[in-house]
């Protein structure tokens, strides 16, 4: 079972990069990683999904070092609009014991 | 763009009444979901749908059920209301491909409360 492990809560200031950090320690050989953002009063959104190494798309990037026990979502040079819960995940589809949101990284931005 | 709805965003119900969400997606997706939403518990899975008129429970199916009748419709049915089923209710579908990087889209909820 692919727990993972988030920082409750961050503050971050209009401009900063923003690392969020997730522990997975038991992730499987084909698992990957996928990183939603949700804003109040609405459903999760997808960011950013990789397996190994780093991914980066128009919204963020993700660092996922060589054991793949953890990985960092990185927002760069975030603004108010940012303001989410960030959730990772780690497993596939379709296998109950990994559809696991837990409760996600609070981030607060300030302008 | 897939486009997942949602019947309603907010509800209000009173104990024992018999409570149909709806959720339609029109991108032929395979796989439905349904999941509520608490505060400090995160979202947790309630059924799942991997094909028209299959199912599976997932981790709190207790006091729901759930009819896939049509591949784009997935209906989360509450039998007796109860106010601690007052929650957020989430629907998602994915493509059903299979394949280990395939991800959810998900709707934009429905805030359910029982008095």
């Amino acid at each position: 079972l692919a727990k993972t492990t988030q920082p409750i809560s961050m503050d971050s200031y209009e401009g900063q990069e923003v690392n969020i950090t997730c522990s997975h320690n038991n992730i499987a050989t084909n698992d990957y990683i996928t990183w939603y953002q949700q804003f109040p009063s609405q459903g999760p959104r997808f960011i950013i999904q990789g397996y190994k190494t780093k991914v980066t798309n128009e919204v963020a990037s993700l660092f996922i070092p060589a054991d793949r026990k953890s990985s960092t979502l990185s927002l760069p040079r975030v603004s108010l609009s940012d303001t989410a819960v960030y959730y990772c995940l780690v497993g596939r589809l379709l296998n109950t014991d990994k559809l696991i949101f837990g409760t996600g990284t609070r981030l607060q931005v300030f302008p | 763009d897939v486009k997942v709805t949602q019947s309603s965003r907010y509800l209000v119900k009173r104990t024992g009444e018999k409570v149909f969400l709806e959720c339609v997606q029109d991108m032929d997706h395979e796989n439905m979901f349904w999941y509520r939403q608490d505060p400090g518990l995160g979202l947790r899975l309630i059924y799942f749908s991997y094909d028209v008129k299959m199912k599976e429970k997932g981790d709190i199916p207790e006091g729901y059920s759930v009819s896939r009748e049509k591949k784009e419709r997935f209906s989360l049915i509450l039998e007796s209301a109860s106010t601690n089923q007052t929650s957020m209710y989430l629907c998602a579908s994915s493509l059903g491909s299979g394949a280990a990087q395939e991800t959810q889209y998900f709707g934009p909820g429905t805030r359910l409360l029982v008095l």
